[in-house]
């Protein structure tokens, strides 16, 4: 069965510095988002993307994130800055349509900020 | 944000039993409804989804039941199985908005052999 795949599953990263978390979605789908969930917090939605560019993004999204689908497979979450709020399991999600919340999520990429 | 509340942190049921998970939203303008469940370790898994136009859905032991006037649904499991052990997710999004998903905050479910 088609899976979300993400890496790395687990990142540690001093304060300040870039991280990249990256995903290759399942392969016929047209729609790819970022979720994140903070340690016993709710999951909370970042940003979604369709067709190159973002469809939409929460307040949470600002301008120390950003993501790009740099070739025909991956789909990346960069944090330009890291702040020791950031830390935090980010999930990849991934789907076909978009008139649902029908989605497929990955495993999850847990960032730790020191 | 409080607009997707799951009350119940936790639920313990006998093997063979009814699970009966809860649900409450706040936002008028969800019109589409979903169950995920979470195992450790792993992403939320689609279970089970409901739009605002129904309100009832049925797919093998799952059940899901919308309450719009209430602004409640729940979901069923009947019977449950120890398999069925995992964080459940309620999440609800609006046509308008159909990408963006708000997720409650979850709730254990343990099933006793």
């Amino acid at each position: 069965e088609p899976e979300v795949t993400q890496t790395p599953s687990h990142q540690v990263t001093q304060m300040g510095q870039e991280v990249i978390l990256r995903c290759v979605p399942i392969s016929n789908h047209l729609y790819f988002y970022w979720y994140r969930q903070i340690l016993g917090q709710k999951v909370e939605f970042l940003v979604s993307f369709y067709n190159n560019e973002i469809s939409e993004k929460s307040e949470i999204f600002d301008d120390q994130f950003s993501v790009e689908r740099p070739d025909g497979s991956n789909f990346t979450l960069k944090i330009r800055s890291t702040k020791l709020e950031d830390s935090a399991m980010y999930f990849c999600a991934s789907s076909r349509k978009s008139d649902t919340g029908e989605l497929f999520f990955g495993e999850g990429s847990r960032l730790t900020v020191l | 944000d409080q607009q997707v509340k799951q009350n119940s942190p936790s639920l313990s049921v006998q093997e063979g039993r009814i699970s009966i998970l809860n649900c409450d939203y706040t936002n008028s303008m969800f019109d589409y409804f979903l169950w995920y469940k979470k195992y450790p370790a792993e992403g939320p898994t689609f279970l089970i989804s409901i739009s605002s136009i129904k309100d009832k859905n049925e797919d093998g032991r799952f059940t899901v039941f919308l309450n719009k006037s209430a602004k409640h649904l729940s979901l069923h499991i009947v019977p449950s199985q120890p398999g069925d052990s995992a964080v459940y997710f309620c999440a609800a999004n609006s046509s308008g908005s159909a990408r963006q998903l708000t997720f409650g905050s979850g709730t254990q479910l343990t099933v006793l052999p």
